[in-house]
This record gives C-alpha cells, sequence and structure tokens, in this order.
C-alpha cells in the first residue's frame, strides 16, 4: 500500500529555474494538498484540490502553479525558483465527502533548496 | 478564524518519565483536533484525533490527549517516555466544513534523554 508518494526526494535548483514537484496517491482520495514547512513555522497550506478539475489558493500560493486532471496526480509547478522558496515540500491527501473528520494522510516529503 | 498555539518548540524529558505537550487552539466553531508525529525525513503521521464523544482520546505508542472545551485545550501525553519517541509533534485544528481547512501548530520536537 504506497499511500501519497512525493518524487522527488531532493533537488538542488539555480535561481529563475523551474521544476514540478510530483505527487501522487492510490487511495482514490478526493481531496489533496500541498503545503511547505520551514523551520519553526509548522505547515503553510500552498493549494488544495477537491476533486480532479479544481484546484484553489492557500494561505501561500505566490510563485506556484497546480494541475489536477486526475484523482491520483496532484502535481505543484514552480515556476521561476526564488531563493524564498528553499524549504520541505508535502503533499497530502484525505477522502472526501462527508468524511470532514478524517486525517489527512502525508507523503514523505521533497527537500528543495534554491541557489 | 482558527489558530494553534503549541507551548515550547523543544521540550526534553528522561526516558520512563511522564510526557506532556501542549496545544491551544482558538476555534468559533467546535472543532476537529489532531495530533501529528514527524520523525526525521519522513512526512506527518496521525497519532490521535478528536472528532465528537468521549474528551480523553487515545492514540498509537501509548499516547493520549484531552480535550477540554473551557480551556481550549488538547495537550498530548505519555505516562512513560521512550527513546523511540523523539520526534517533532504538531497540533492541528480543523474546521467541520468543505475542504477541512487545518490549520497546524508551530510544532514540539521531543528529545528523550537516556
Amino acid at each position: 500500500n504506497a499511500g501519497v508518494t512525493q518524487t522527488p526526494k531532493f533537488r538542488i535548483l539555480k535561481i529563475g529555474q523551474s521544476m514540478t514537484l510530483q505527487c501522487t496517491q492510490d487511495m482514490n482520495h478526493n481531496y489533496m494538498y500541498w503545503y511547505r514547512q520551514d523551520p519553526g513555522m509548522g505547515l503553510k497550506l500552498i493549494y488544495y484540490s477537491v476533486g480532479a478539475g479544481i484546484t484553489d489558493k492557500g494561505e501561500v500560493p505566490n510563485g506556484y502553479n497546480v494541475s489536477r486532471s486526475t484523482t491520483e496526480d496532484f502535481p505543484l509547478r514552480l515556476e521561476l525558483a526564488a531563493p524564498s522558496q528553499t524549504s520541505v515540500y508535502f503533499c497530502a491527501s484525505r477522502p472526501g465527502g462527508q468524511a470532514n473528520n478524517q486525517p489527512q494522510h502525508f507523503g514523505d516529503g521533497t527537500r528543495l533548496s534554491i541557489l | 478564524a482558527q489558530s494553534v498555539t503549541q507551548l515550547g518548540s523543544h521540550v526534553s524529558v528522561s526516558e520512563g518519565a511522564l510526557v506532556l505537550l501542549r496545544c491551544n487552539y482558538s476555534s468559533s466553531v467546535p472543532p476537529y483536533l489532531f495530533w501529528y508525529v514527524q520523525y526525521p525525513n519522513q512526512g506527518l503521521q496521525l497519532l490521535l484525533k478528536y472528532t465528537t464523544g468521549a474528551t480523553l482520546v487515545k492514540g498509537i505508542n501509548g499516547f493520549e490527549a484531552e480535550f477540554k472545551k473551557s480551556e481550549t485545550s488538547f495537550h498530548l501525553t505519555k505516562p512513560s517516555a521512550h527513546m523511540s519517541d523523539a520526534a517533532e509533534y504538531f497540533c492541528a485544528v480543523s474546521d467541520r466544513g468543505g475542504y477541512q481547512k487545518v490549520t497546524f501548530g508551530t510544532g514540539t520536537k521531543l528529545q528523550v534523554i537516556p
């Protein structure tokens, strides 16, 4: 049972480069989330999706884009990498519908450095 | 707006001692409350959750938490710390509607001293 899978695990980018962080889940969850985690700051929501074709902004969306073409996949795109985007990125998913009390399931994260 | 405050970014306990990690929340409606644990280089894993009903919630690895509405608290406890409990712990509050907006605390790193 793979759960939530994130790739790559580590990446170093140069300022101005672009990349896509991949996230896929095999639990048929409707809701998916992208967070960034910075030391001492907890997790901040970047974007979320309530189902295929539907996405919305979270707390810190600037500099990022997402898409949700399938239930399984929720990639996060950085178009012009900036040093402020150095962080650990987590993807999460949970069931939708009446299951609002269900916890989110997290991937192991992508550690991204922008130099 | 909802918020979470975790008192103490670092907590140290001796092996075998009581673990107490503090969490206070604010929410305009009855919330769902969660504790997650994060081991190095891993994602967050659910320890326990409070939704409705019994206010003392038991989770995995011997942890439990008590929802106290009057104190707006959801402190995490374990009677006897084990070396394997060393990790970072996050308290989270969620509303009950829509996409489940979750607000995470800033985390508490637990160190267990042999």
